[in-house]
């Protein structure tokens, strides 16, 4: 069975600087897709970010960047300029090739201060 | 607004009274899901659905029940809720597989 583990519950960042929250999954699947979704204070659950795993590329949405290593099963979330609205609870989730279930992480809360 | 509705937002109710969260997409979506969030647990899978009338079990499917008689709507029922069934609950749905799923606004379930 797979399995997401994000092992910082919370975190803090200053308004403008960088932050990465950091995941790492487990599974013996070969090819699979991974996310991010933010959770804001109004509990939405948003889409940051997807990476599909054959992509060696790390995927990139504005200040929002992940390095996904393969071989160590890791896909951490780099939020660059951190803003305000960026407060918000993080999670990483994991799917299999040709399903529509998303496997969730724990959550990382994370707080922007002026 | 392209958007999937959950009705109620929260609702607060007795051990063993049938309750039904409503779950409606407007974007044609073939795929459907309900799921818990949980503190400690993130979110957890209950059933899905990936057309009209087929349905299955996720992670946490017992004490729930699910129907998909409209491509749009999918209702989560509890039959007979317990204490352990109160959660956070969102209702998702996908274009296709693999792709991003949206998520409807939640519904915080009581069950006292």
């Amino acid at each position: 069975a797979q399995t997401v583990t994000q092992s910082q519950p919370e975190m803090s960042v200053q308004e403008a600087e960088t932050v990465t929250l950091s995941c790492t999954y487990d599974t013996s699947e070969n090819n699979y897709y991974l996310f991010w979704y933010k959770q804001p204070p109004s509990r939405q659950m948003i889409l940051v970010i997807r990476q599909e795993a054959y992509k060696q590329q790390n995927a990139t949405e504005n200040r929002f960047s992940v390095n996904f290593q393969k071989a160590a099963k890791s896909f951490s979330l780099k939020i660059s300029d951190s803003q305000l609205g960026d407060t918000a609870m993080y999670f990483c989730a994991f799917m299999k090739l040709y399903t529509d279930k998303l496997i969730f992480g724990t959550g990382t809360r994370l707080q922007v201060f002026p | 607004e392209a958007q999937v509705t959950q009705n109620p937002r929260y609702l607060i109710t007795v051990t063993g009274k049938k309750l039904t969260v409503t779950c409606s997409q407007n974007m044609n979506h073939e795929y459907m899901s309900w799921y818990r969030q949980d503190p400690g647990l993130g979110l957890r899978q209950i059933y899905y659905s990936m057309n009209v009338e087929v349905t299955d079990k996720g992670d946490v499917p017992e004490g729930y029940k699910v129907s998909r008689k409209e491509k749009r709507n999918f209702p989560l029922i509890l039959e007979s809720p317990s204490p352990n069934q109160t959660s956070l609950y969102f209702c998702a749905s996908s274009p296709a597989l693999n792709t991003e799923a949206f998520f409807g606004q939640g519904t915080r379930l009581t069950v006292v």
